[in-house]
């Protein structure tokens, strides 16, 4: 089983509202990551996490804040975003870093 | 530095005909290579991979592709296309065997259209 779960499905937020994006994985795998796509694009990695342990930054703006709480749970928290943080929010994880990355479905996030 | 191009940015093709998606890597070594198909709002999904071994990789539905070294390429190809294919498929290059980077480089994506 390769699945990869994400909750909410779908989220709109105000910009002076805080939120958490969830990702699950059951695969055991020691690496996730948090990647953002706008319409059209491809997906931009933001974090990559590595045995629950931070390992890149692509600098992010804070008001992004990921926490990976254990092997199996990596989430995103939000606050004061802007519209232009609207997006795709997908999360994918990996057996590590060097491997095959799998994604989940994504949370769509819109910031009014 | 790292790139990976799709010069297609989108496809047309009719329901039965191949198909034949285009992607060319730059890179010093070897990379991992990956062939992902999105459709509208969802995830990625993998299609096919190559690490090593075999440069002719078979994947999930009916896709295969090539590697070609000489041409730093990657090629997805069908030999008939379903409606259902239609999707986004980017294409994506890993630093190989030996890094521990963990980044995904991936191409501009390419949109199939399938007409019946």
């Amino acid at each position: 089983d390769t699945e990869v779960t994400q909750t909410p499905k779908h989220l709109v937020m105000g910009m002076t509202n805080k939120k958490s994006l969830k990702c699950e994985q059951h695969m055991g795998h020691r690496a996730m990551y948090w990647y953002k796509q706008k319409a059209k694009k491809p997906p931009e990695l933001m974090f990559v996490y590595s045995y629950e342990k931070l390992s890149i930054n692509e600098s992010v703006p804070s008001r992004f804040s990921p926490e990976c709480p254990n092997s199996s749970l990596l989430n995103l928290h939000l606050h004061a975003l802007q519209p232009e943080d609207s997006a795709l929010y997908l999360c994918a994880s990996s057996q590590s870093r060097a491997d095959t990355q799998y994604f989940g479905p994504g949370t769509r996030l819109t910031v009014l | 530095a790292q790139s990976v191009t799709q010069p297609d940015i989108h496809i047309t093709v009719s329901e039965g005909a191949s198909l034949e998606l285009r992607c060319n890597y730059s890179y010093g070594a070897t990379p991992y290579l990956f062939w992902y198909v999105q459709s509208p709002g969802q995830g990625l999904q993998l299609l096919l991979k190559y690490f090593s071994g075999d440069t002719l990789v078979q994947g999930i539905k009916g896709f295969e592709a090539e590697f070609k070294r000489s041409q730093s390429s990657f090629n997805l190809r069908k030999p008939s296309v379903h409606w259902s294919d239609a999707a986004e498929y980017f294409c994506a290059v890993a630093p190989g065997r030996g890094s521990t980077l963990g980044r995904l480089y991936f191409g501009r994506g390419t949109q199939l259209t399938v007409w019946p």
